[in-house]
C-alpha cells in the first residue's frame, strides 16, 4: 500500500539556519504531494503542494520538488525563522478514486532557536 | 468562504464512559469529510472517512464509530472509551472528487 518516510526529529536549528526535511514515498501511479504544518496546539495548515512530477510547491519561502525518480519530495527553507517552530507532515494523495485520502508521515518536529 | 468547526477543543474522560465529538462545515455542499487521530509522538491515522449522508468507510478496525447525519456533520463516537483512545482528534474536509483536505483545530481526548 501506499506510504510517506520522513525524517525522525526533533531538529533543532538556529535562526537563519538552511533548513531540510526530508521525505520519500511508496505509491503506485503518480500522486499528489503535500506538506502540512502544525503549530503548536492547532490543527493541520496546507503549507505546499505539488501534482506531477518535477512540480515545485512553494509558499512562505518554503519549497518542494516533486521527484519522481527518486519518489522524494523534501521540504527545504533557505532561513528559518523562530516562527517556523513545528511539526511538519509529508502527505500523498493517491491520483484517483479512494475518496481524495492521504497518508502522513509520522512529521517531524522542527525547533528554531535565536 | 469555507469554514470547519470541531468541538470540544479539550476533552477529559474516564474509561468506560461515553464519547461524542462533532465536526460542522460551512460554506460548501456535498463535501468529503475525515476523522484523524494523532496519537502521542505518533503520525495521523485515517479513521474514517464519508463521500456522502450516510455513507461511513472505515480505516481501522477500533474501539470508535462515525456518522454523519446531516451534508455538512460528521460524528465521532464511542460507547465505552479505552485508555488507547487518548489523542488528538481531527475533522477535514475536501471538495468531492479531487482536493487536499482542509483540517479543523483538533480536539485533545485524554482518557484517565
Amino acid at each position: 500500500g501506499d506510504s510517506v518516510t520522513q525524517m525522525e526529529g526533533p531538529v533543532t536549528l538556529s535562526e537563519e539556519a538552511f533548513l531540510t526535511i526530508n521525505c520519500t514515498y511508496t505509491a503506485t501511479g503518480y500522486p499528489s504531494l503535500f506538506w502540512y504544518v502544525q503549530y503548536p496546539g492547532e490543527g493541520l495548515q496546507l503549507l505546499l503542494k505539488a501534482t506531477k512530477a518535477d512540480d515545485k510547491g512553494s509558499n512562505k519561502g518554503f519549497e518542494a520538488t516533486y521527484r519522481k525518480e527518486t519518489t522524494s519530495f523534501h521540504l527545504e527553507k533557505g532561513s528559518v525563522q523562530v516562527s517556523d517552530s513545528a511539526v511538519y507532515f509529508c502527505a500523498l494523495q493517491p491520483p484517483t478514486g479512494g475518496g481524495n485520502k492521504l497518508t502522513f508521515g509520522t512529521g517531524t518536529q522542527l525547533k528554531v532557536e535565536l | 468562504s469555507q469554514t470547519i468547526h470541531q468541538w470540544p477543543a479539550t476533552l477529559v474522560q474516564p474509561v468506560g464512559s461515553p464519547l461524542s465529538l462533532e465536526c460542522t462545515v460551512e460554506g460548501t455542499s456535498n463535501p468529503n469529510l475525515y476523522w484523524y487521530r494523532q496519537a502521542a509522538g505518533r503520525g495521523l491515522q485515517l479513521l474514517f472517512y464519508s463521500v456522502g449522508i450516510g455513507q461511513i468507510s472505515s480505516e481501522v478496525p477500533q474501539n470508535l464509530s462515525a456518522s454523519r447525519p446531516q451534508d455538512r456533520q460528521f460524528i465521532l463516537s464511542s460507547k465505552k472509551l479505552l485508555l488507547s483512545d487518548s489523542g488528538f482528534y481531527l475533522c477535514a474536509w475536501s471538495v468531492s472528487g479531487r482536493g487536499n483536505p482542509f483540517f479543523g483545530q483538533g480536539t485533545r481526548l485524554t482518557v484517565v
